[in-house]
């Protein structure tokens, strides 16, 4: 079956720090990967995908580059903001109508 | 406007009540889902529908029954609750393909008591 794993958390950087959270996926077929980022008090938004192998996904100065041959799609940014506090999920989706299976999520803490 | 919406946000209840919660999204998108984050933010799916017609049940008491009365609606009827049910919920809406992105809704709230 499919599964994604992420590397333990929590993370607290300084701003302007950079920023490397690690993931790697197990699955059949050819999945499209994403990340999720969930701000305190709310529901999952969107931050960045990659539909097929060597695809770099970007937003927000965010960048994840989905990598078949070592099954991963980490996720970094050059300099971090208080404001990216939250936490982070790695996903994937196999199939036209498949559910998204994601990672654990790593809480991330930036300090001014 | 609101793309995925759910009511209500917050829910607190007794153990052994039934109680529900509504999810409606107006993206046009044909499958939605319910997912469940417990407290320590892990999430899974619960259920997915595609055109009023359920095609993910993963493994879920029979306690949970979903609902979808027209594709722009996905409701999940909880009987006898129990403490373990306490998590926040999230409902999602995407457009088939592997590719599509899930819009969530703000997720509600339960609190078992």
């Amino acid at each position: 079956g499919n599964s994604v794993t992420q590397m333990e958390g929590p993370v607290t950087l300084s701003e302007e720090a950079f920023l490397t959270i690690n993931c790697t996926y197990t699955a059949t077929g050819y999945p499209s990967l994403f990340w999720y980022v969930q701000y305190p008090g709310e529901g999952l938004q969107l931050l960045l995908k990659a539909t097929k192998a060597d695809d770099k996904g970007s937003n927000k100065g965010f960048e994840a580059t989905y990598r078949k041959e070592t099954t991963s799609f980490h996720l970094e940014k050059g300099s971090v903001q208080v404001s990216d506090s939250a936490v982070y999920f790695c996903a994937l989706r196999s199939g036209a109508n498949s559910k998204l299976t994601f990672g654990k999520g790593i809480t991330l803490s930036v300090r001014p | 406007d609101t793309a995925v919406s759910q009511t209500p946000k917050y829910l607190v209840t007794q153990m052994g009540n039934d109680k529900s919660i509504k999810c409606e999204q107006n993206l046009g998108h044909d499958t939605m889902y319910w997912y469940k984050q417990d407290s320590k933010k892990f999430l899974k799916i619960m259920f997915s529908y595609n055109n009023k017609e359920l095609i993910i049940n993963e493994t879920v008491p029979n306690r949970f029954s979903p609902k979808s009365p027209d594709k722009a609606h996905l409701n999940l009827h909880i009987n006898s609750l129990e403490l373990g049910d306490s998590a926040v919920y999230f409902c999602a809406s995407s457009p088939a393909g592997t590719g599509e992105t899930q819009y969530f809704g703000p997720g509600t709230r339960l609190l078992v008591l």
